[in-house]
């Protein structure tokens, strides 16, 4: 079956401009997560949502990110007023949170160089 | 907070011998902690998960080990191949949920 997608797949933009990045997550998974990877780094956990309830947004870097997820399928992360140091990899995962596994399924990415 | 530590960030070992990859975790009510492989350039993979309730967990040439007394879980990997060269990161649940942390990845090479 159809595996999670993000859209953009590259995206170049502008100092000071707002970005916004998209992610479809496997059908049936309650759980979707957005995480940072900078170029030789870690996975910086950003936003997680579960089913309807409020999303944990403890990993949001600043005021400038936000996420939004209609239901239990596509989301969005914006990002406003685009700074250098946003340039990364953005990575979206789902998973089925219920049940035996919390296996995470990640995207392709969506890798955002800011100029 | 939440965290998790994990050890060496770069490791090279011989093909055919083994290798060990560390973490260790804050949050006492971790409950699942999967470890992923990143080959350059593609998405992270779920190669092997365990659970609190199992001490070790083996799936051919790869195993995890879990002491959760003293937080700490680790990889090992046994003839260690060429293609096993990738960045391996651990990760843990926290608040009893499905929040999942990464620590901050470890680059293995195998040597020729």
């Amino acid at each position: 079956g159809a595996g999670v997608s993000q859209s953009p797949s590259n995206k170049v933009t502008e100092k000071g401009k707002d970005v916004e990045l998209r992610c479809d997550p496997i059908s049936g998974h309650t759980a979707l997560y957005w995480y940072r990877q900078r170029l030789g780094q870690g996975l910086e956990f950003l936003i997680y949502f579960q089913g309807n309830s409020a999303p944990d947004k403890s990993g949001l870097p600043s005021d400038r990110f936000s996420a939004e997820r209609t239901g239990e399928s596509v989301s969005t992360l914006t990002i406003q007023r685009t700074q250098q140091e946003d340039s990364a990899v953005y990575l979206c995962a789902s998973s089925l949170s219920f049940g035996q596994t919390y296996e995470q399924y990640f995207g392709p990415g969506t890798r955002l160089t800011v100029t | 907070g939440e965290n998790v530590e994990q050890h060496p960030s770069t490791l090279s070992v011989q093909e055919g011998d083994s290798a060990v990859i560390k973490c260790t975790y804050s949050d006492s009510a971790s409950n699942y902690f999967p470890w992923y492989k990143q080959e350059l350039g593609k998405r992270p993979q779920l190669i092997i998960d365990i659970r609190s309730n199992v001490g070790e967990k083996k799936d051919q040439r790869i195993a995890v080990t879990l002491n959760k007394t003293a937080k700490h879980f680790s990889l090992h990997i046994t003839e260690t191949q060429p293609e096993d060269s990738a960045v391996y990161f651990c990760a843990a649940t926290y608040s009893s949920a499905s929040k999942i942390i990464f620590g901050s990845g470890t680059r293995l090479s195998i040597r020729p």
